[in-house]
C-alpha cells in the first residue's frame, strides 16, 4: 500500500500570506497526485490534478509541484476564504488504491 | 452541471446493514467510473470503494472487504453501496465522487455526503 504523509499538520497563518503545505508518498507515484479543500461542513473541492494542474474555476493562486515522491501545494496570497483543511491524494496505484495524506488544518492567526 | 446526491444513511445497530445510493446527472453517467470515500467525525478522507464505468470492475479497501459491495445501474444513473456487518469503526460521513475520464485521474465532483452512524 502507498502511504501518503503531509506536513505540517496544521498551520496558522494571515491573511496575504504565502503558504506552503507538503506530501510525501512511501513511493515513487510519478504525478499522480491530486489536492483537495475541505471547508467544515462540505465535501472536498478539488484544486490541483496530476500534481500541477489547475482545476478549472480555481484561483490562481493555488500551484502544485513536485513528481516521485515529494509535492507541494502554494497558496501565493491567503484569502480569508482559503482557511480550510486540505488534502493530497495519489492515483498511482487506482482502480486498486487510493490513498490520502492525513490533511493540513489551515487556521487564521 | 454535475450533479451527485446520496442518500440512505442512518442509524443502524451493530451488526446491520443499510444500503447507500448516489443518484448523479449533469454528465453521462455511464462513462465514468465512480467511489465511495468516507470520512470518520473528526477525521481525514478514507477511500473505499470505486467501479468501473460498465460497473464490471469493482475494488475495495482492505477494511470493507467481504462486507461492502458496490454496484451501479447506468440506466439509472445511480450508483449504490451495500454495507453488511457495519461496526462502529464504520461510522462515517460516506461521499460519492466521480472519477474524471484521463488518464492521471482525481475526483473531480463529490457529493454532499451522507451521515451513517452505527451505534446500539
Amino acid at each position: 500500500d502507498i502511504q501518503m504523509t503531509q506536513s505540517p499538520s496544521s498551520l496558522s497563518a494571515s491573511v496575504g500570506d504565502r503558504v506552503t503545505i507538503t506530501c510525501r508518498a512511501s513511493q515513487s507515484i510519478r504525478r499522480y497526485l491530486h489536492w483537495y479543500q475541505q471547508k467544515p461542513g462540505k465535501a472536498p473541492k478539488l484544486l490541483i490534478y496530476a500534481a500541477s494542474s489547475l482545476q478549472r474555476g480555481v484561483p490562481s493562486r493555488f500551484s502544485g509541484s513536485g513528481s516521485g515522491t515529494d509535492f507541494t501545494l502554494t497558496i501565493s496570497s491567503l484569502q480569508r476564504e482559503d482557511f480550510a483543511t486540505y488534502y493530497c491524494q495519489q492515483s498511482y496505484s487506482s482502480p486498486q488504491e487510493y490513498s490520502f495524506g492525513q490533511g493540513t488544518k489551515l487556521e487564521i492567526k | 452541471e454535475v450533479q451527485l446526491f446520496e442518500s440512505g444513511g442512518g442509524l443502524v445497530q451493530p451488526g446491520g446493514s443499510l444500503r447507500l445510493s448516489c443518484a448523479a446527472s449533469g454528465f453521462s453517467f455511464n462513462i465514468y467510473a465512480m467511489s465511495w470515500v468516507r470520512q470518520a467525525p473528526g477525521k481525514g478522507l478514507e477511500w473505499v470503494s470505486s467501479i468501473s464505468a460498465s460497473g464490471g470492475s469493482t475494488y475495495y479497501a482492505d477494511s470493507v472487504k467481504g462486507r461492502f459491495t458496490i454496484s451501479r445501474d447506468n440506466s439509472k444513473n445511480t450508483l449504490y453501496m451495500q454495507m453488511n456487518s457495519l461496526t462502529a469503526e464504520d461510522t462515517a460521513i460516506y461521499y460519492c465522487a466521480k472519477e474524471a475520464n484521463q488518464l492521471i485521474a482525481p475526483f473531480d465532483y463529490w457529493g454532499q455526503g451522507t451521515l451513517v452512524t452505527v451505534s446500539s
